[in-house]
């Protein structure tokens, strides 16, 4: 399995500013996605981020709000933009490292409080 | 539509008394089910991949079972540190089996 790091690992921010995720795998993989899980929830799937090209959005999230980057096959950014209370969540990024199976591993989080 | 469901929501148990977990899904197609270990303010942790009905897999304290129609995971005679949310899932059709659809997840608390 891949291993994955997230920075930051938590942060408090203030309504109205933005936040940008990293995410580092320590080796190519073709297929990296962001996922949010709300307090008390489970994970769902913000984004696929596609290397070289637009990322594709699941139905309730746009690229005002969140978008993304994916410059390389190791490396994929995530910003939460203009952050309100309703964004306090777990963002975590996952891959796919194998085209044949299906299954993800993932990072660490990033822990978000919006004041 | 794809759907997953977890049962019970929450489950407690004293060290050493085996139980079971169910996740129940509804998906076109499966392309695997995998079960996740979740501990408080991390990401899931990887546990098992089942692709077919009647595949088992075993690792530790913990055994996962497939049927055409939901999975369990068997915990047997737990520790305090197995103490975690387990969540299974499934791709979903579209988006290349990429999107996972994700159960509310059952949070087990052993107690010693």
């Amino acid at each position: 399995s891949a291993v994955i790091s997230q920075k930051p690992s938590r942060d408090i921010c203030q309504r109205g500013t933005s936040l940008t995720i990293q995410c580092q795998v320590d080796s190519q993989v073709t297929m990296m996605f962001w996922y949010r899980q709300q307090p008390g929830q489970s994970l769902t799937l913000i984004a696929t981020a596609n290397q070289g090209s637009e990322a594709t959005y699941e139905s309730g999230f746009v690229i005002d709000k969140f978008p993304i980057s994916r410059p390389n096959l190791t490396f994929s950014t995530l910003t939460v933009s203009n952050m309100s209370p309703e964004d306090s969540s777990i963002y975590l990024c996952s891959v796919r490292p194998h085209t044949t199976y299906n299954e993800q591993f993932f990072g660490p989080g990033t822990r978000l409080t919006v004041l | 539509e794809d759907q997953v469901t977890q049962s019970p929501e929450a489950l407690r148990l004293q060290e050493g008394e085996s139980s079971s977990l169910n996740c129940s899904y509804t998906v076109s197609g499966l392309r695997g089910l995998f079960w996740y270990r979740q501990d408080p303010g991390k990401g899931p942790e990887f546990l098992f991949t089942l692709y077919s009905a009647g595949e088992e897999k075993e690792k530790e304290r913990l055994k996962a079972t497939l049927t055409k129609k939901e999975s369990f995971l068997h915990i047997t005679a737990p520790k305090p540190e197995d103490s975690a949310t387990y969540l299974c899932a499934v791709p979903g059709v579209n988006n290349q089996g990429g999107k996972l659809i994700f159960g509310q997840g059952t949070e087990l608390s052993v107690k010693p």
